[in-house]
């Protein structure tokens, strides 16, 4: 079975540039989530889809973060204007209903 | 939401020995208490998991207990091998397949 992947696996931007990720899940996972992880910290929620359907976006800067999951299966995480406190990586996951989720190895974003 | 603490932050054992990591949860309606092994430079990859209606769950070196009264639930790794060493992170969910991370342990096995 394949994997979550994602790309880039890095990304260097300077503050003020746009950046996007991509994700494609596991077949069949109906779930997908974008987690933000600072260096030193756990993952910490951006944004859940089910389906096509955002489940919970509470804790997503959307007035620069934009994210998207097109037929339920692949989805974008776009970053617009970037700042420079959004360095971090980037880990997409998928799952089943009512199971953990498995983690992509994610994209490290760099914004100098 | 949801608040996961854990600890320790950083822990170091020697080869063959064990190794516990305890998280603590606010919401008791948290049913759901997986685990997670990083590696560097890696994504978190789930190693046991346990519901709330089990006790304890076992798969090999690596156990996972849960007290539900007191919301905590701790995993220990016996015979610890060099390459245990790895961040480990615990998680919470509640319902609708949200998950809270705690802040992760850092787990150096020395050989």
């Amino acid at each position: 079975e394949a994997g979550v992947a994602q790309s880039p696996r890095y990304k260097i931007i300077e503050k003020r540039q746009s950046v996007a990720f991509w994700c494609n899940p596991i077949s069949g996972h109906a779930t997908l989530y974008w987690y933000q992880q600072i260096l030193g910290q756990g993952p910490k929620l951006l944004i859940q889809f089910q389906n096509n359907g955002v489940v919970d976006d509470s804790q997503l800067p959307k007035d620069r973060f934009s994210a998207e999951r097109l037929k339920g299966v692949d989805s974008t995480l776009k970053i617009q204007p970037a700042k420079l406190e959004d360095s971090a990586v980037y880990l997409c996951a998928s799952s089943l209903i009512g199971r953990a989720p498995y983690f992509g190895a994610g994209t490290r974003l760099s914004v100098l | 939401g949801e608040n996961v603490e854990q600890h320790p932050s950083t822990l170091s054992v020697q080869e063959g020995d064990s190794a516990v990591i305890k998280c603590t949860y606010s919401d008791s309606a948290s049913n759901y208490f997986p685990w997670y092994k990083q590696e560097l430079g890696k994504g978190p990859q789930l190693i046991i998991d346990i519901r709330s209606n089990v006790g304890e769950k076992k798969d090999q070196r690596i156990a996972v207990t849960l007290n539900k009264t007191a919301k905590h639930f701790s995993l220990h790794i016996t015979e610890t091998q060099p390459e245990d060493s790895a961040v480990y992170f615990c998680a919470a969910s509640i319902s609708r397949n949200q998950f809270y991370f705690g802040t992760g342990t850092s787990l150096t096995v020395i050989p």
